[in-house]
Formats: C-alpha cells, structure tokens, sequence
C-alpha cells in the first residue's frame, strides 16, 4: 500500500513565478491536510480538503495561495507570484476519515520550495 | 486561537541517558499525537493518546496525557543515536476544526 506521495520532492521558483504542488493521498484516504513547515520551525496547519471540497482554510494566506482535490486526480497547491518568503517545505498529510475521530494523519514526504 | 507550547527547543544528551520533552496546550484537547521527524524527512506518527490521564509505552518510549488533558509528555528511556531527530507534539481542539496544531518539536541530539 504506497504513502501519501508528494511531487516534486524539490522545487526551484523565481520571485513572480508560480508553483505548482501535488499531492496523491494513501489508497482509500478522501481527507487530505496542506501544512508548511519554515526552517527549524513546527508544522502550520493551512487547508483541510476532502474531494471537491474545502473544508478549513482557515490557516491558508488569503493572497496568492489556492488549494484544491479534484474528484480526480491528485491534491494541488498552489502558490501565485511567489517570494522569497515563501520558501519552506510543504507537507500533504491525508487521513481516511475526519480527524476527530481519532484518525491519525499519515504525512507525504514534502516538497522542499526554494524562491531565489 | 490555539497555541501549543513545546519545550526544551533542544536537548543533547549522552547515549544511554534519558531525555524527555512535554507539550502544554492553550486549550483543551481532544487528543494528542506525537510524530518524529529526522534531519531532511517527514514527520512520522508516533502515537495518540485520547483519554485524560493516558499512558502508554512503546518499548523504550513512554507517553503520558494530563488529567486535564491540555499537557502532555514524552520520556525516552536510555536514549541510543537511532533518536536523533525532533519530535513534535499535535493537539487536536476539543470540538474544534479539524487541524493539528503543532508545537515548535524539540531536537533531540545523542552524543555517542
């Protein structure tokens, strides 16, 4: 049973591009969470998504960052008009059924995003 | 909103010492995970604890809930250089949203 997948492992942007985050959960997982993770820093929590729709956004930045989960296909970060500040490692956890029951989150291997 | 405190930020220890790191929650808390992440990876689930006052072990690892449930803590018995990484304490808001919240984790370094 492969783990929640995340492409690409490494991403390289410069300021103004945009970049493009994907995330594959677990077989038979339908929750998947979006969390940011600065150099020596915890995780912060930013969307919470289940098929076709947005649960929480409530940690997500109101500007240039948008997320979705197709019915089909994988989970998508994205990241407008990138800056430097932007630049971290971005975590996909999913989770077979809502988190408050008790459901732990399995975490994707990230996307370490560099913005020169 | 929800704020989770995590401390020692770091801790060195000789191998074979015991080291502990302990999570205080703003809120109270409708359970607690534990995840460990090594140098370059990925935070991998550790446990969850769910009822006021819970303990439980996992070999040399032994998790403790408070009766309160909003504090919560991680022993390691006779650490060994496999430990190293940092291991970071997630609080889910009791009747709150859905996300974890994370402690900033404590970086755990074994000196050999």
């Amino acid at each position: 049973n492969a783990g929640v997948m995340q492409n690409p492992r490494h991403l390289v942007r410069r300021r103004g591009q945009e970049a493009r985050l994907r995330c594959s959960p677990m077989k038979g997982h339908s929750h998947v969470y979006w969390y940011r993770q600065l150099p020596e820093e915890g995780l912060k929590f930013m969307v919470y998504l289940q098929k076709e729709n947005i649960i929480d956004e409530s940690g997500m930045p109101k500007e240039r960052f948008s997320a979705e989960f197709p019915k089909e296909g994988p989970s998508i970060l994205r990241i407008q008009q990138v800056v430097r500040g932007d630049s971290a490692a971005y975590f996909c956890a999913s989770s077979p059924r809502l988190a408050e029951l008790q459901e732990t989150q399995y975490f994707g291997p990230g996307t370490r995003l560099l913005v020169l | 909103g929800q704020q989770v405190m995590q401390i020692p930020q770091y801790q060195h220890v000789q191998e074979g010492e015991d080291f502990t790191t302990y999570c205080n929650s703003s809120t109270t808390l409708s359970n607690i995970q534990w995840y460990k992440q090594r140098p370059g990876g990925h935070p991998v689930f550790l446990i969850q604890l769910v009822k006021s006052g819970e303990v439980k072990k996992q070999k040399r690892l032994t998790f403790q809930f408070g009766e309160a449930k909003k504090n919560s803590s991680l022993h390691i018995t006779a650490t060994q250089t496999t430990d190293v990484g940092t291991y970071f304490c997630a609080g889910l808001k009791f009747g709150g949203s859905y996300q974890l919240t994370f402690g900033k984790g404590t970086k755990l370094s074994v000196i050999p």
